[in-house]
């Protein structure tokens, strides 16, 4: 079973507006990652932020972490229309097995 | 560094033939992950392996495919008897072994290979 699941599952937003896509996860984590899929490519890193931290930027990213509800979020600021692509969360367990979520596909308006 | 390089990029077979996917993680690069992706779903985890050690298989199938990374060469998934539900693209990730140590994974995907049973 998936152990991520992203909401929304599509998102369109007009360009300059921000984004904000949300995972939620079952078990203990070491930590989570936040990856990119532009259509038919493979995942590309993007910010991970780990079980003990709460709060993580880079440049036009911000990702939460609340482990208390095992649920974490990306906001992408100022959306241009190259950010449109799949999003996933993907959780880290203590094995090292890494599981990814459903995905949220984000599409950017000009 | 040319990264996580996969082939074949597309693969076609038809139903009873086996298909064989390879994976030559980036340098240095010690763990290997292999994931299953069907249009528009998530990335399914299938295995993670390490040089010659399988360390979790509990998302493959019990029959019909199986995983390696040997010594020297390539990680390969191995799919015997493919059947039409196994049409899907295939990526496979890798990550260094002081990564994997401290818990820190940080996957660098290949392109993948996408499988099409006739």
């Amino acid at each position: 079973s998936q152990q991520g699941e992203e909401d929304p599952q599509a998102l369109s937003i007009q360009e300059g507006e921000n984004a904000t896509m949300n995972c939620s996860y079952k078990t203990s984590i070491n930590n989570l990652q936040w990856y990119r899929q532009n259509s038919g490519r493979g995942l590309v890193h993007l910010i991970l932020i780990r079980s003990n931290e709460r709060e993580k930027h880079s440049g036009r990213l911000r990702v939460t972490l609340d482990t208390s509800k095992k649920s974490s979020s990306l906001l992408i600021t100022a959306s241009r229309a190259a950010d449109t692509a799949s999003y996933f969360c993907a959780t880290v367990l203590r094995d090292d097995k890494i599981i990814f979520g459903k995905g949220t596909r984000l599409h950017i308006l000009p | 560094n040319a990264g996580v390089m996969q082939n074949p990029r597309h693969l076609v077979r038809r139903r009873g033939q086996e298909a064989r996917l390879r994976c030559s993680p980036m340098k240095g690069h010690s763990h290997v992950y292999w994931y299953r992706q069907l249009p528009e779903e998530g990335l399914k985890f299938m295995v993670y392996l390490q040089k010659e050690n399988i360390i979790d298989e509990s998302g493959m199938p019990k029959e019909r495919f199986s995983a390696e990374f040997p010594k020297e060469g390539p990680s390969i998934l191995r799919i015997q008897q493919v059947v039409r539900g196994d049409s899907a693209a295939y990526f496979c990730a890798s990550s260094p072994p002081d990564q994997a140590a401290s818990g820190a994974n940080v996957l660098t995907f290949g392109a993948g290979s996408r499988l099409t049973v006739l």
